[in-house]
């Protein structure tokens, strides 16, 4: 039982450039999320599915889109990355509402 | 907004001695008060957590209070180890149950020295 798995861990881009980061849990959960955690700001919600089939914006959801793929994996996706976006991004999983969250390892995030 | 003020930032303490965190919320609505602990590198991970129609919860160590009427829960570690150093954020859900969505604090850095 892996848990919250996160890929890649480190990533350096160029302005401009995109990616997609990629979250999978295997404890049949059905709701997901993507923080980024920034020095001094605690964990800010960037985007969350409740359920299997919908996405919600969070805090903080410029510049950004996910995809929740099925159950398992909910992926976020940086069109055109800017510096302001350099961070560690966190995904986490709950069974459902108000619920223990299970957060992945974390992806740090350069945008030079 | 609504938001989550977490105080102190930083705290150090020694070892044996206790440790408490403040947190203050503004959503009068929330009703579910999450503790994570973040190791150097790590996720976060719950320690502790409590629901609105509880005032206190203990787990060992670990006791987590809330005051509805103020606003308040805090986190109270007993008998610090140095295993207890470490990154904690509180956290209070968005009223209304939106998604399980939770607003957290700044995050306070706990060092205790042996």
């Amino acid at each position: 039982n892996a848990g919250v798995t996160q890929t890649p861990k480190f990533q350096v881009l160029k302005t401009g450039q995109s990616m997609t980061l990629q979250c999978a849990q295997d404890m049949n959960h059905n709701s997901m999320y993507w923080y980024r955690q920034d020095p001094g700001m605690g964990l800010r919600l960037i985007y969350y599915s409740a359920s299997e089939g919908t996405t919600d914006k969070g805090e903080v959801p410029n510049g950004y889109n996910v995809s929740r793929l099925n159950k398992r994996e909910f992926s976020l996706r940086l069109e055109s990355a800017a510096p302001s976006q350099t961070s560690v991004y966190f995904c986490a999983s709950t069974r459902r509402g108000l619920e223990t969250q299970y957060f992945g390892p974390g992806t740090r995030l350069l945008v030079l | 907004g609504e938001n989550v003020e977490q105080h102190p930032s930083t705290l150090s303490v020694q070892e044996g001695d206790s440790a408490v965190i403040k947190c203050t919320y503004s959503d009068s609505a929330s009703n579910y008060f999450p503790w994570y602990k973040q190791e150097l590198g790590k996720g976060p991970q719950l320690i502790i957590d409590i629901r609105s129609n509880v005032g206190e919860k203990k787990d060992q160590r670990i006791a987590v209070t809330l005051n509805k009427t103020a606003k308040h829960f805090s986190l109270h570690i007993t008998e610090t180890q140095p295993e207890d150093s470490a990154v904690y954020f509180c956290a209070a859900s968005r009223g209304n149950n939106q998604g399980g969505k939770l607003i957290f604090g700044q995050g306070t850095e706990l060092s205790v020295k042996p």
